[in-house]
């Protein structure tokens, strides 16, 4: 089956800094690869989809990267704020619009 | 109004107790799903829906039905809940048109406790 990892140790940087979280998987190739941000008590809520064929996407302050090779996936936030602090989860899709989801990664931002 | 709406947020119920939970969009998507979430699992899809005729399981579906009463409603049913089904569960929506396909919109969750 489809193992998705995620460093489930928080990350703790310092503000301005650009947060670095990964996301590996196994067992599948997916077509497209997902990042959300989930604060406590919340639903996820879309950040950015990065497709097989794609390198690197980038929103603002946020860019993804996506290695097919490695089956890794890269998030990173530069610049980063108090305000960014959150879990961030990534998810694959699989077999037609399914998707796996990782637990995810805690991110605090220090001021 | 929020785009995805779950009731309850928040139910405590015993063991053997029939539960259900409501998912309800204003999204017009055509694709649904139930998730739920545990500390340290991540999320875990119970049953899915392409459409109002097309249901599937999920990962996790023993213990759970769900019913597609319409194009906005899909609700998700612990027929004797048990101890171990206590969790966070999501309801999410996917189009499959337009500039957002592909992505995933979530409801704010319905904490479940089973005593």
């Amino acid at each position: 089956s489809q193992k998705i990892e995620q460093n489930s140790e928080a990350l703790n940087i310092q503000e301005g800094k650009t947060a670095t979280l990964t996301c590996n998987y196994t067992n599948y190739s997916p077509a497209y690869l997902q990042w959300y941000r989930q604060d406590p008590g919340r639903g996820p809520v879309f950040l950015l989809l990065i497709r097989e064929n794609e390198k690197e996407k980038r929103k603002e302050r946020l860019k993804v990267t996506f290695d097919t090779t490695l089956k890794q996936s890269l998030f990173h936030i530069t610049a980063s704020q108090p305000a960014d602090s959150a879990t961030y989860l990534c998810a694959l899709e699989y077999n037609f619009n399914k998707f796996y989801f990782g637990s995810g990664t805690k991110l605090n931002v220090k001021p | 109004d929020a785009d995805v709406t779950q009731t309850p947020r928040n139910r405590i119920t015993k063991t053997g107790k029939r539960i259900m939970l409501e998912c309800s969009q204003t999204k017009g998507h055509d694709r649904m799903y139930w998730y739920r979430q545990d500390p340290g699992l991540g999320l875990r899809l119970i049953y899915y829906s392409f459409d109002v005729k097309d249901i599937n399981k999920g990962e996790i579906s023993d213990g759970y039905s769900v019913s597609r009463q319409a194009q906005a409603k899909f609700s998700l049913s612990l027929e004797s809940a048990i101890p171990n089904q206590t969790a966070l569960y999501f309801c999410a929506t996917m189009g499959t048109r337009g500039p957002n396909t592909g992505e995933l919109f979530f409801g704010e969750g319905s904490r479940l406790t089973v005593l």
